[in-house]
C-alpha cells in the first residue's frame, strides 16, 4: 500500500465550477498535511495545509481533513483556467514529506 | 524576502561523472530537505538536514549524499552518475523540521544524464 494515495485524474471541469480533489494516507500517526500546485515544468507551490479536523478555507480553495478516515481533500470553488495544473497531496513524517501522485486538473473555458 | 534559490537550474552530465548541487534556504530557516522527481515515481524523499545533522534519509543507494553548512546552506552529490539519475532534483526549506511546519520548494536542477 502506498504511503499516500490520490483520486487518478485527470480531472476535467468547465469554468466556474468546483473541482474535488481526494487524498488517503496510511500512517494513522500523521499529523500535518499540504496541498501543493505544480504547473508543467514548475516546482511545486504550497497552497493549502491543514493539521486539524475539519474545513479550512483560503480563498477558492478549502481543505478538509479527517483523520479517523485517514482522508484530506481539496475543494477549488469557481475553478479558473489559471487552476489547471497538477495538485500533490502530501503528508509529513519524520521531518519528510511524502507525495501522492497528483491529481492533474484542467479547467475548460 | 527571497525564495529558496537552487543552483544550477540545469546540469547535462555523462554516465560515471559525479555531480553537486546547491540550495540556499530562505533566510531563517534552518531545515532543508531533498526530493528527486522523475515522470515514473513523482516526487521522492531523499533527505532531510537540519543544523548540520541529517535527521532522515530516504531509500536511496549510498552514491546520493548531501551535507549541510553552519548558514544552513545544503549541498547534496550524486557519485557515479546513472541514465536514471535523469530527474527534477528539488530542495524544500523550513523554519524547522517536524510537525506543523510548512515546506516551501526552490525552483529546481534540471539533471539530464548522457
Amino acid at each position: 500500500q502506498k504511503e499516500v494515495e490520490q483520486n487518478s485524474g485527470p480531472l476535467s471541469v468547465p469554468e466556474g465550477a468546483i473541482a474535488s480533489l481526494n487524498c488517503t494516507y496510511s500512517d494513522r500517526g500523521s499529523q500535518s498535511f499540504f496541498w501543493y500546485r505544480q504547473y508543467s515544468g514548475k516546482s511545486p507551490e504550497l497552497i493549502m495545509s491543514i493539521y486539524s479536523n475539519g474545513d479550512k478555507e483560503d480563498g477558492r480553495f478549502t481543505a478538509q481533513l479527517n483523520k479517523a478516515s485517514q482522508y484530506v481533500s481539496l475543494l477549488i470553488r469557481d475553478s479558473q483556467p489559471s487552476d489547471s495544473a497538477t495538485y500533490l497531496c502530501a503528508v509529513e513524517n519524520d521531518y519528510k514529506l511524502s507525495f501522492g501522485a497528483g491529481t492533474t486538473v484542467t479547467v475548460r473555458a | 524576502k527571497a525564495g529558496v534559490t537552487q543552483t544550477p537550474r540545469y546540469l547535462i552530465k555523462t554516465r560515471g561523472q559525479q555531480v553537486t548541487l546547491s540550495c540556499s534556504p530562505i533566510s531563517g530557516h534552518r531545515s532543508v530537505s531533498w526530493y528527486q522527481q522523475t515522470p515514473g515515481q513523482g516526487l521522492q524523499f531523499l533527505f532531510e538536514y537540519f543544523s548540520e545533522t541529517q535527521r532522515n534519509k530516504g531509500n536511496f543507494p549510498g552514491r546520493f549524499s548531501g551535507r549541510q553548512f553552519s548558514n544552513s546552506r545544503s549541498e547534496m552529490n550524486v557519485s557515479t552518475l546513472e541514465l536514471g539519475d535523469s530527474a527534477l532534483y528539488l530542495c524544500a526549506s523550513s523554519f524547522s523540521p517536524g510537525v506543523n511546519t510548512e515546506a516551501f520548494f526552490g525552483q529546481g536542477t534540471r539533471l539530464t544524464v548522457v
